[in-house]
C-alpha cells in the first residue's frame, strides 16, 4: 500500500524566511509520480510540481525548489524568502503509474498536509 | 490542460436527504476520480469513475452511499445519499493530464449537512 507522511502539521515563519516542508513516502511500485499541491484558504487545489520516480534531478522554479531523494524516499519542498501569499496548506501526493502504461496517472495518495503561515 | 467545473459550488443540506454533484471536463478523459476532504483533513479517494463500466470504490466507501454515474467521457456525477453531518466535506473531482503533466482538480463542492 502507498503512504505519504508529512510530519510537520503546522509551520509558522516570518516573511523573508526560508522554509522547508518535508515529505516522506512509501510505495512498492518501481514507477511512480510525486506531486506537491497548494491549497489556499479559498479551497482550490493548485498544482505546483510533478516528479517522476526515475528523475532524481532537483528542480527550482523561482522561489520554489524541490529535493527528491529516492534513497531516503523523500520529496522535500523549500520556499525561499517566503511571502504572506505563501500562506496555505501544502499537500504532498503519490500516484501509481497508470495500469495500462502510457503517460496518464493513477489515483493520488495524499499526505496529511502542512499548514504554512507566513507572518508579515 | 483540462478545465474542470463542478456544480454546485456549495450547498447546505438537511440530514437524511441526498445531493448530486456534477463534474464537467472540457476534454474527453478515460478516468475521473472523486475525492473527499473532511474539515481540516487531507484528501481521500472515494472512487474511480470509468466510462462504460461501474465505478471502482476505495476501502470504506460503498456504492449505496456514494453512487456514481459516468454517462460519457466528459461528465460524471457523485451522489451523497442519506446524508449525515459526518458527510460535511469538500468533494472534488479530478482527471489525469492527457500529456502526462499533472492531475487536474475541479474547484470542489463544499457540502454542509445540518
Amino acid at each position: 500500500a502507498q503512504k505519504v507522511t508529512q510530519a510537520q502539521t503546522e509551520i509558522s515563519v516570518v516573511e523573508k524566511e526560508d522554509v522547508t516542508l518535508d515529505c516522506v513516502y512509501e510505495t512498492r511500485d518501481t514507477t511512480y509520480y510525486l506531486f506537491w499541491y497548494k491549497q489556499p484558504p479559498s479551497g482550490e487545489l493548485v498544482f505546483l510540481i510533478r516528479r517522476n520516480s526515475f528523475d532524481e534531478q532537483n528542480e527550482i522554479s523561482g522561489r520554489y525548489s524541490w529535493n527528491f531523494q529516492k534513497s531516503t524516499s523523500s520529496f522535500n519542498f523549500t520556499i525561499t524568502a517566503s511571502q504572506v501569499v505563501d500562506s496555505a496548506v501544502y499537500f504532498c501526493a503519490l500516484s501509481e503509474a497508470h495500469p495500462a502504461g502510457g503517460t496518464s496517472y493513477g489515483k493520488l495518495t495524499f499526505g496529511q498536509g502542512t499548514i504554512l503561515t507566513v507572518h508579515p | 490542460s483540462a478545465v474542470i467545473s463542478q456544480k454546485p459550488s456549495r450547498d447546505i443540506c438537511q440530514r437524511g436527504t441526498s445531493l448530486t454533484i456534477q463534474c464537467q471536463v472540457d476534454s474527453q478523459v478515460t478516468m475521473m476520480f472523486w475525492y473527499r476532504q473532511q474539515p481540516g483533513q487531507s484528501l481521500t479517494l472515494i472512487a474511480t469513475a470509468n466510462q462504460g463500466s461501474e465505478a471502482t470504490y476505495e476501502s470504506g466507501f460503498v456504492i449505496d452511499k456514494f453512487p456514481i454515474s459516468r454517462p460519457n467521457l466528459t461528465f460524471s456525477t457523485l451522489t451523497v445519499s442519506n446524508m449525515s453531518p459526518e458527510d460535511s466535506s469538500i468533494y472534488l473531482c479530478s482527471v489525469p493530464g492527457q500529456g502526462g503533466d499533472t492531475q487536474y482538480f475541479g474547484p470542489g463542492t463544499r457540502l454542509t449537512v445540518l
